[in-house]
């Protein structure tokens, strides 16, 4: 069964600090993997796709690695802001499903 | 120039009633979802069409019924409501189904009392 394991379930820092998140999975044949930021009340949006090939992408200060081997990625948030408080959700794709997997998400809250 | 746009925003109904939830997408994608997310912030996938063909619907209670007249939109109807369809369904486009990136809407906070 396909499965995304998000960790931690929430975390609190501080302004100017960093942080990772992590993300084990368990689809199985892998197309890609792609994070997800919810902002509160508002609807998820794409911040990085990863495939098979791809070790590392950035996307400003956000930083996503993918272990194919080990089956995880993490999401690495560097000089945290304040408006970097949202849920960050994992969704892995399947090479054999229409249905992407989606993560329970991290909630992150920065704090000033 | 919103890309996803879905209505009303926010829904409170009595059980028992039945309420529509519009989606309309302005993307050009070919395929659209309805999602609901529950209180502890899960997203689950409940329909999925794809050039106007149901393709994906993952055991919701046929009380739901989807419509799409065309490939722009995709409409959730729901009968005889329950205290359990409380949530927020978010409506979503992409092109095509081999993983390019979904774009969600803004949300649709339903609450049934």
């Amino acid at each position: 069964k396909n499965q995304v394991e998000q960790s931690p379930q929430s975390l609190i820092i501080l302004e100017g600090k960093n942080c990772t998140l992590q993300c084990n999975y368990t689809v199985s044949p892998f197309s890609n993997l792609r994070w997800y930021k919810q902002d509160t009340g508002r609807g998820p949006v794409s911040l990085t796709i990863m495939t098979f090939s791809e070790n590392t992408k950035s996307n400003g200060r956000y930083t996503a690695t993918l272990d194919a081997d080990t089956k995880q990625s993490s999401l690495h948030i560097t000089a945290s802001q304040l408006s970097d408080s949202a849920s960050y959700i994992c969704v892995v794709k399947s090479g054999g499903s229409y249905i992407p997997t989606f993560g329970r998400g991290t909630s992150l809250i920065v704090h000033p | 120039d919103t890309a996803v746009s879905q209505t009303p925003k926010y829904l409170v109904t009595q059980m028992g009633n039945d309420k529509s939830i519009k989606c309309e997408q302005n993307l050009g994608h070919d395929t659209m979802y309805w999602y609901k997310q529950d209180s502890k912030k899960f997203l689950k996938i409940m329909f999925s069409y794809n050039n106007k063909e149901l393709i994906i619907n993952e055991t919701v209670p046929n009380r739901f019924s989807p419509k799409s007249p065309d490939k722009a939109h995709l409409n959730l109807h729901i009968n005889s409501l329950e205290l359990g369809d409380s949530a927020v369904y978010f409506c979503a486009s992409s092109q095509g189904t081999g993983g390019n990136t979904i774009y969600f809407g803004e949300g649709s906070w339903l609450t049934v009392v």
